[in-house]
């Protein structure tokens, strides 16, 4: 089974700066993808970020970019240039390769970020 | 491109009664699965359903179970509600091809009060 870890539950940045989420995970699997979701207070979890775990590039998307550390089974995300619309609930997730038998993500308890002026 | 539609988005019952909340995915997702949100436990898997078939189930009892259509739209029943059944509950779908991008596009979620 894979477990997820956050450590942050809450986070606070000034807006502009940087900041910096925290993700651990465990998994016996070799290839996996992982994933940063942002659940907005609307509710609607959309995703941030994934990284494949046979690349060993860190995947960035505008303003956001990952650090993978596959050997430590680390996944950090970070944020440049914070934006107030960056207040979120942030959750790191884990999903085997999809085969076509499922594609369950294993979430992480999730970090609440406040982006203040 | 509509989104996942989930329905309803509120709903309050009482303990023993039971509920059912409908999802409707992406055009052309196959996928669809439901995860159960709550401050303790956070989130956590219920099960997945692929053309019609359960194909993944997560630990919850049997009170909980689901269906999908054949137009993909899914239902997922909780009988015997109990207080601790409260959560929000988030139904996603992909187009869970075999080495895709494995990406789930959520829903806003049920938000279901057992009182």
């Amino acid at each position: 089974a894979q477990t997820v870890t956050q450590s942050q539950p809450e986070m606070s940045v000034q807006e502009a700066e940087t900041v910096t989420l925290s993700c651990t995970y465990d998994t016996s699997e070799s290839n996996y993808y992982l994933f940063w979701y942002k659940q907005p207070p609307s509710r609607q979890m959309i995703l941030v970020i994934r990284q494949e775990a046979y690349k060993q590039q860190n995947a960035t998307e505008n303003r956001f970019s990952v650090n993978f550390q596959k050997a430590a089974k680390s996944f950090s995300l970070k944020i440049s240039d914070s934006q107030l619309g960056d207040t979120a609930m942030y959750f790191c997730a884990f999903m085997k390769h999809p085969t076509g038998t499922a594609s369950k993500l294993t979430f992480g308890t999730g970090t609440r970020l406040q982006v203040t002026l | 491109k509509a989104g996942v539609t989930q329905t309803p988005r509120y709903l309050i019952k009482t303990r023993g009664q039971q509920v059912t909340l409908s999802c409707s995915p992406i055009s052309g997702h196959r996928s669809v699965s439901w995860y159960q949100q709550t401050p303790g436990q956070g989130l956590q898997f219920l099960f997945e359903y692929f053309s019609e078939t359960q194909r993944n189930k997560g630990n919850f009892p049997g009170r909980f179970s689901g269906r999908q259509f054949s137009n993909s739209r899914s239902e997922m029943n909780v009988s015997t509600l109990e207080l601790g059944d409260s959560a929000l509950y988030l139904c996603a779908s992909s187009l869970a091809l075999t080495g895709g991008s494995g990406e789930l596009f959520f829903g806003e979620g049920s938000r279901l009060t057992v009182l």
